[in-house]
């Protein structure tokens, strides 16, 4: 099955950077990224996604990069704010054959120090 | 357009009881999936339903869980007798597709003690 690594756990940045957050995933059939923002005492959101044909996807400050060759994708924010903090969750999943639910990274909890 | 809603929003039991919990998720979804995340770490996948039919239960940890969805609309999520490890936020998630994306419910947290 799917397995997906996430990375870092922790990650505290000041107002203003950039952050980075990287995943890999083993199933060379996934074809859909989605990341999610989870903020505390909520479910976690969908903020971004890209499909296997795409290279990258961008939406105001948040971007995300899928190298299907590598098997990693990345999520980047620009001008982190303070309400950027909270846990981000990456995943995976196919479409059309095997287990369409997803498989997510262990989460991402990003603060943004003002 | 209402969200993917469900109940309770936090549950304490003791061991060796039951709970149920309930999901209604977004009006015209077929899919909906049930995940848990358990002290703090990944969201873990349950189960699948397309409709009223379980697509993939694969996740489901063992015969103490039963869910159900009557009707192909809202489904339930009983965990009979409840175990300390059963302690997590369990998430319900709909989707039109499946393979696509997904949203959430806000969760609920359930206690074992």
């Amino acid at each position: 099955g799917e397995n997906v690594e996430q990375h870092p756990s922790t990650l505290s940045v000041q107002e203003g950077d950039s952050a980075v957050i990287k995943c890999t995933y083993s199933d060379s059939a996934s074809n859909y990224f989605p990341w999610y923002k989870q903020e505390l005492g909520k479910g976690p959101q969908l903020i971004i996604d890209i499909r296997s044909n795409v290279g990258e996807k961008k939406d105001q400050r948040i971007a995300v990069t899928l190298n299907k060759t590598a098997k990693h994708f990345s999520l980047h924010i620009t001008e982190t704010q303070p309400e950027d903090s909270a846990v981000y969750f990456c995943a995976a999943t196919r479409k059309y054959t095997g287990r369409r639910a997803l498989t997510f990274g262990s989460g991402t909890r990003l603060q943004v120090q003002p | 357009e209402a969200g993917v809603t469900q109940f309770p929003s936090h549950s304490v039991i003791e061991k060796g009881q039951t709970v149920t919990l309930r999901c209604d998720p977004i009006s015209g979804h077929d899919n909906l999936y049930w995940y848990r995340r358990v002290m703090g770490k990944e969201i873990k996948f349950l189960l699948h339903f397309v409709k009223e039919s379980k697509q993939d239960e694969s996740g489901m940890p063992n015969n103490r869980f039963l869910a159900e969805r009557t009707g192909g609309t809202y489904s339930t999520l009983k965990v009979q007798p409840a175990e300390l490890e059963d302690s997590g936020v369990y998430f319900c998630a709909s989707s039109q597709e499946g393979g696509r994306a997904a949203f959430f419910g806000q969760g609920t947290r359930l206690t074992v003690v």
